[in-house]
């Protein structure tokens, strides 16, 4: 079966420094993958997909980055956070057609900026 | 653009009471249509989905979905909810339109059911 992994689950990081996270899916390939941003009492927001190794769509302008560098692996970067970056970050992906059907997230990682 | 609208942000029940989250989107063309919960603690999971047929959707855990092209609805329900239905609801649409097709969510419905 097919499961989805992030990390970390919590992060608390100064203004200015840099991000990492992480996103890999196990038991399925050449998945779509995607980064959301979940804040409360506004759902979620895309901010960026993937439909295969180093192809990356942004979704919105920001602070943040998105590489694909393997086919599993999903990784949200910033080279230096703002307060605004603060919020729950997830992951998902789905299978067939990007867009389309249904999509798996991760548990989230959940990221304050000091 | 498309967007999701959830009427209500927090709902009060006492358990074995009836639910109806309601749900409308703005897109007059075709639509997958989602419902998504997220337990306390859990990750976010697929309630239940519409693509297409009956419009009535039967999913997970007693829910059902109802959905209404003319009014560009697909609300939520459940005869009698449980203590354990406390959790936040989100409704999602797919917009059908060639190429990529972008998840739009409602802001989310937090529900507390009270033994």
């Amino acid at each position: 079966s097919q499961t989805i992994h992030q990390w970390p689950a919590t992060l608390v990081q100064p203004v200015g420094s840099p991000l990492s996270l992480e996103c890999t899916v196990e038991g399925t390939s050449n998945p779509n993958l995607y980064w959301y941003r979940q804040a409360a009492g506004r759902g979620l927001q895309l901010l960026f997909y993937s439909v295969g190794i180093g192809q990356i769509s942004s979704e919105v302008p920001q602070n943040l980055s998105a590489s694909r560098p393997q086919d599993r692996q999903f990784i949200l970067s910033s080279k230096k956070l703002l307060l605004s970056d603060s919020g729950f970050y997830l992951c998902a992906w789905s299978g067939g057609l990007a867009g389309e059907g249904e999509q798996f997230f991760g548990p989230g990682t959940r990221l304050t900026v000091l | 653009a498309q967007s999701v609208s959830q009427h209500n942000h927090h709902v009060i029940l006492s358990e074995a009471a009836s639910l109806e989250l309601g749900c409308n989107y703005s897109y007059g063309g075709t639509v997958n249509l989602f419902w998504y919960v997220q337990y306390p603690g859990q990750h976010l999971q697929l309630l239940l989905k519409y693509f297409s047929g009956d419009p009535l959707v039967k999913g997970i855990k007693g829910f059902e979905a109802e959905f209404i092209k003319s009014k560009f609805s697909f609300n939520l329900r459940k005869p009698s909810v449980q203590w354990s239905d406390t959790a936040e609801y989100f409704c999602a649409v797919i917009a059908v339109s060639g190429g990529y097709n972008k998840l739009i969510f409602g802001a989310g419905t937090r529900l507390a059911v009270h033994p």
